[in-house]
């Protein structure tokens, strides 16, 4: 079974330039969500899809990113204009959609250097 | 509102010990809890689900425990090796959203060095 793919893998890029992260969960899983990492911390939650609608975008900083799920698949992340403080490590997940009881499966993650 | 805790921040054991790593979690009405390993600059990888209904899980040399009603769950790691060098991350669900899974809050991880 083929894990959770991002890419890209790593990203160097100056503030207030665009950046854009791809993530294809494991197949059949309903649920998505994106993790955001800063160096010495546990991830923390930036938005949950189930299928392709939001279930949870509490976090998410919206006047600079935005995400969203094609056709309940794919996803991708956007930062619009990028800050010093966004450099962490982007990490998508996946679990499949039942109540209650999942377990969800990280990607690599993409390490995202703002400079 | 989920809070997740994990001690010690580090550890560092000699080869062949066995090690405790120790996880607590603020509201005890949870569905499961996940126990993964990270390594530097990598993503992470699960080790351990325990159902809400479980008490231990294991996994080779991995034994994970959960006691819901005092809100801990520890990582028994036996005759620890220097491949288990990573940081270890507990993470337990936020409230759920009309049913369906709810986000997973993290504690900050353990950063475990097992020396030769």
């Amino acid at each position: 079974e083929a894990g959770v793919a991002q890419s890209p893998r790593y990203k160097i890029i100056e503030k207030r330039q665009s950046v854009a992260f791809w993530c294809n969960p494991i197949s059949g899983h309903a649920t998505l969500y994106w993790y955001q990492q800063i160096l010495g911390q546990g991830p923390k939650l930036l938005i949950q899809f189930q299928n392709n609608g939001v279930v949870d975008d509490s976090q998410l900083p919206k006047d600079r990113f935005s995400a969203e799920r094609l056709k309940g698949v794919d996803s991708t992340l956007k930062i619009q204009p990028a800050k010093l403080e966004d450099s962490a490590v982007y990490l998508c997940a996946s679990s499949p959609d039942s109540i209650g009881d999942t377990e969800a499966f990280f990607g690599q993650g993409t390490r995202l250097t703002v400079v | 509102k989920q809070e997740v805790t994990q001690i010690p921040a580090a550890l560092s054991v000699p080869e062949g010990e066995n090690l405790v790593l120790n996880c607590s979690f603020t509201d005890s009405a949870i569905y499961n809890l996940q126990w993964f390993r990270q390594d530097p600059g990598k993503g992470l990888t699960s080790l351990l689900l325990i159902q809400s209904s479980q008490r231990e899980q294991t996994s080779g040399r991995l034994n994970a425990s959960l006691d819901k009603s005092s809100g801990r769950s520890t990582l028994y790691i036996a005759a620890s090796q220097p491949g288990d060098s990573a940081t270890y991350l507990c993470a337990a669900p936020s409230k759920n959203y009309g049913g369906s899974q709810g986000n997973l809050i993290f504690g900050k991880g353990t950063k475990l060095s097992v020396k030769p």
